[in-house]
């Protein structure tokens, strides 16, 4: 069953602001990851944090982790009509490493 | 950069029809995955390779089967398909180890009409 939910499920912004999405889990997790998916099309990965960092930068991104609440932020800064997509957090659990669960997904929309 | 490729981007078929959907990688992954994606239900996963000729069932192996004879290639079989198939299907690779091993990278997908 899918334990990873992602808030809120649709986003609607203009460009230059900011999108912040988050994500709750259920079990404990070894990462959390987060993808992007452009419509019609396979997922992208964009970040990694681990179960031991709090806060992590990539660009644009930067992504948190609390363990301790089971959940993690997404934040685009400046955002630009490109950044319209599908976001899912994927968390990998501590036992069986192959078994990643992802979220529902936020779908974001940037207007120009 | 890792490539992940879908052989079919839409398909459409009839019920009761033997499927295949292909997936090659070019970067000696080790692990290979196949998902489907629902509306409002995420990526489900179907079945994991961990190596050639090695499987395991996902979260929903009902109604399909898979392949692994060589190490860059991933097969999915639907014996006879059914409309409850119709859906959008991922594969995946991911190294077994080393930095990249966390990381998923997709192919463009296959969408399957089921008729």
């Amino acid at each position: 069953s899918q334990q990873g939910e992602e808030d809120p499920q649709a986003l609607s912004i203009q460009e230059g602001e900011n999108a912040t999405m988050n994500c709750s889990y259920k079990t404990s997790i070894n990462n959390l990851q987060w993808y992007r998916q452009n419509s019609g099309r396979g997922l992208v990965h964009l970040i990694l944090i681990r179960s031991n960092e709090r806060e992590k930068h990539s660009g644009r991104l930067r992504v948190t982790l609390d363990t301790s609440k089971k959940s993690s932020s997404l934040l685009i800064t400046a955002s630009r009509a490109a950044d319209t997509a599908s976001y899912f957090c994927a968390t990998a659990p501590t036992s069986g490493t192959y078994k990643y669960i992802f979220g529902t997904g936020t779908r974001l929309k940037v207007l120009a | 950069d890792v490539k992940v490729t879908q052989s079919s981007r839409y398909l459409v078929k009839r019920t009761g029809e033997k499927v295949f959907l292909e997936c090659v990688q070019d970067m000696d992954h080790e692990n290979m995955f196949w998902y489907r994606q629902d509306p409002g239900l995420g990526l489900r996963l179907i079945y994991f390779s961990y190596d050639v000729k090695m499987k395991e069932k996902g979260d929903i192996p009902e109604g399909y089967s898979v392949s692994r004879e060589k190490k860059e290639r991933f097969s999915l079989i639907l014996e006879s398909a059914s409309t409850n198939q119709t859906s959008m299907y991922l594969c995946a690779s991911k190294a077994g180890a080393g930095s990249g091993a966390n990381v998923l990278t997709f192919g463009a997908g296959s969408r399957l009409t089921v008729l």
